[in-house]
């Protein structure tokens, strides 16, 4: 199946600096997703991004499916963004359709 | 935008019970949802997938008749974790797929957390 990877695993950064997350996965792929797991396990959807560019608020994601990456840009970051950064791919084909594979996180803490 | 409902958010319970875990996808419905598990610090490991009408697809190494799951309507999906021990003790997130055209995004219960005494 799929294979998906993520980095870097953890990143520590001060208030108000920018960040950029790196996904990459293995195949071809017909959805990606990019989550904010918050402190109390809730998943919250950021992108739905299998190509191009979206831009929301101070995040923006880029997906470039031809070189099978995605980056997710955090910007002017704060202590509320800490969590964990998942991204998930699932493939454009095979027997794996349906199915999201999820990366092993960036887990973002943030300090006043 | 999309809600899914997960119910209860916390439960424990005593070795040997079983335990239900509801599902609901608000306001749009799901043909599809699936059943992650999340250990502390781990990503999450997709348990199944099951489709409205018909029976799951379990992950290799998850035991169907220890984890089962029933997909009754477009909107309603249950897990019963079967005779629950203690290695049965994780949190449990459920996912439905929102089928809008060529946009298949999945959205994400609030998780149980299952704590098996």
């Amino acid at each position: 199946g799929i294979q998906v990877e993520q980095s870097p695993p953890d990143l520590i950064l001060q208030e108000g600096a920018n960040s950029t997350l790196r996904c990459n996965f293995s195949d071809s792929v017909n959805n990606l997703q990019w989550f904010h797991q918050n402190p109390w396990g809730q998943l919250i959807n950021l992108f739905y991004i299998p190509s191009g560019t979206k831009q929301n608020g101070r995040l923006s994601a880029t997906t470039v499916a031809t070189e099978r990456y995605s980056l997710l840009y955090i910007s002017s970051s704060q202590t509320t963004d800490s969590g964990v950064y998942f991204c998930a791919a699932r493939n454009a084909g095979g027997t794996s359709y349906g199915k999201l594979t999820f990366g092993q996180g960036t887990i973002l803490t943030v300090h006043p | 935008g999309a809600v899914v409902s997960q119910h209860p958010s916390r439960v424990i319970c005593k070795s040997g019970t079983s335990v239900k875990i509801e599902c609901r996808s608000l306001d749009f419905q799901a043909t599809t949802m699936f059943w992650y598990r999340q250990f502390p610090k781990q990503s999450l490991m997709l348990m199944a997938t099951s489709n409205e009408g018909s029976k799951a697809t379990y992950e290799q190494g998850v035991e169907k008749d220890k984890f089962l799951i029933n997909h009754a309507s477009l909107t309603l999906s249950t897990l019963t974790v079967t005779s629950a021990h203690p290695e049965d003790s994780s949190f449990y997130i459920c996912s439905a797929r929102r089928d809008r055209l060529a946009v298949n995004e999945q959205f994400f219960g609030p998780g149980t957390r299952l704590t098996v005494l």
